[in-house]
């Protein structure tokens, strides 16, 4: 399944600089697509959601944008911090599946 | 805040056994999941449940596996006849309502088959 792809495996930032975390994707039948953290021996933590209606949402230090025509999105974390330091999974659902199709995930240092 | 709790965290097995694996998902949910990531690859679905059926499966999920709700509490994954392949993270999640709003993973348990 190569449906949702990030191409990054890794990201090292600066502490209090801007992570952009990358994510494209195949299907144009996605309607809904999220972003998890997941930290070591943790299972997946919901981080932030967007609709393929929208093209940006935005919760605190996250920000998730959406460029349909491209099949790309981004995550933006604002300021980094050192509690970022995770592995980012981007995911992606098609209206009335159940299922979650995951990309490989980008492994994020935040560096003090 | 609630939690999905899964056990046991590591569970090591030999090839060709039947290994059980369990999750609590939340209480209120009604929408429960599988999923695994082996060991530098994707998190990949195996099966959706609802009302006490499968919703939806992957390849993955071949008549080696099956689920159960055995007691209104408990959501199980059993893998009949382990490979080595087999070996990975196995995730359960749950969900209250719609497939997508408060997704929610447990911890995981890493299953070991040699």
């Amino acid at each position: 399944d190569q449906q949702v792809k990030q191409n990054s495996p890794s990201l090292s930032v600066q502490e209090g600089r801007i992570s952009i975390l990358n994510c494209d994707y195949t299907n144009s039948m996605f309607d809904y697509f999220l972003w998890y953290k997941k930290y070591p021996a943790e299972g997946p933590t919901f981080l932030i959601s967007i609709s393929s209606i929208k093209d940006k949402n935005e919760d605190g230090r996250f920000t998730v944008f959406l460029n349909k025509s491209a099949k790309h999105l981004s995550l933006h974390i604002v300021p980094s911090q050192p509690g970022d330091s995770a592995v980012y999974f981007c995911a992606a659902r098609v209206l009335g599946d159940y299922k979650l199709s995951f990309g490989a995930g980008t492994t994020v240092t935040v560096r003090a | 805040e609630p939690e999905v709790t899964q056990t046991p965290s590591h569970q090591v097995t030999q090839m060709g056994q039947e290994v059980i694996l369990r999750c609590v998902p939340i209480s209120n949910h009604l929408y429960f999941y599988w999923y695994r990531q082996i060991l530098g690859q994707k998190v990949e679905f195996l099966v959706s449940f609802y009302n006490n059926e499968i919703s939806e499966k992957s390849e993955i999920f071949d008549d080696q596996f099956s689920v159960e709700r055995p007691d209104g509490s408990n959501f199980t994954l059993k893998i009949r006849s382990t490979k080595l392949e087999d070996s990975a993270m196995y995730f359960c999640a749950s969900n209250p309502t719609e497939p997508i709003y408060g997704y929610t993973f447990g911890s995981g348990t890493r299953l070991t088959v040699v």
